[in-house]
């Protein structure tokens, strides 16, 4: 069971926009930064939002975060095939003293 | 260019040990936070240590607290995260990451608990 809540799955079809939440709670999202990963099949994690809704560079501006409370979403516009992937959102939790992420979420692109 | 290469991995039996060993370059290694991220067979990410940049702070996951020890050597830009008292849930592929917005990942090393 993770301390941040992520649905297991969502889908929409190519050029359609998409939305992942992420639920966690006071001691975590809600006084911490949340960051947004995504994970292709078989490769590492990359950093697709930090600080709750920035964007390292060479990331595309469809993609893009927003936290409120103690919730966040990542939102991705003008689905592409590639973005078939594994989604998850994670930052420190200031009670554990630790690090947490969401289960994850696998975007299917119809 | 920055770069992240774990090493270490392997086959251990339960109750074994291994040292899983991270090298930095491309970056200023001494001043970052650090961290160990896993990711067990079809499973989703789970946070295992972080230090601080000068080895003053570490953290841990409360599976791992007491049999893993994470540390690091500035001058040899190297993370290090050593593993006692292995057990079969510790098999995962194990990241090193930079920073705690865990921003550069490596690009793991397998570790199987297995008899």
């Amino acid at each position: 069971q993770s301390v941040l809540t992520q649905p297991p799955s969502v889908s929409a079809a190519p050029g359609q926009k998409v939305t992942i939440s992420c639920s966690g709670s006071s001691s975590n999202i809600g006084n911490n930064y949340v960051c947004w990963y995504q994970q292709l099949p078989g490769t590492a994690p990359k950093l697709l939002i930090y600080d709750n809704n920035k964007r390292p560079s060479g990331i595309p501006d469809r993609f893009s975060g927003s936290k409120s409370g103690t919730s966040a979403t990542l939102g991705i516009t003008g689905l592409q095939t590639g973005d078939e992937a594994d989604y998850y959102c994670g930052t420190w939790d200031s009670s554990l003293s630790a690090g947490v992420f969401g289960g994850g979420t696998k975007l299917t692109v119809l | 260019e920055m770069q992240l290469v774990e090493s270490g991995g392997g086959l251990v039996q339960p109750g074994g040990s291994l040292r899983l060993s991270c090298a930095a370059s491309g970056f200023t290694f001494s001043s970052l936070w650090m961290s160990w991220v896993r990711q067990a067979p079809g499973k989703g990410l789970e946070w295992v240590a972080n230090i601080k940049q000068d080895g003053s702070e570490k953290y841990y996951v409360d599976s791992v607290k007491g049999r893993f020890t994470i540390s690091r050597d500035n001058a040899k830009n190297s993370l290090y995260l050593q593993m006692n008292s292995l057990r079969d849930e510790d098999t995962a592929v194990y990241y090193c990451a930079r920073k705690n917005s865990w921003d550069h990942w490596g690009q793991g090393t397998l570790v199987t608990v297995s008899s």
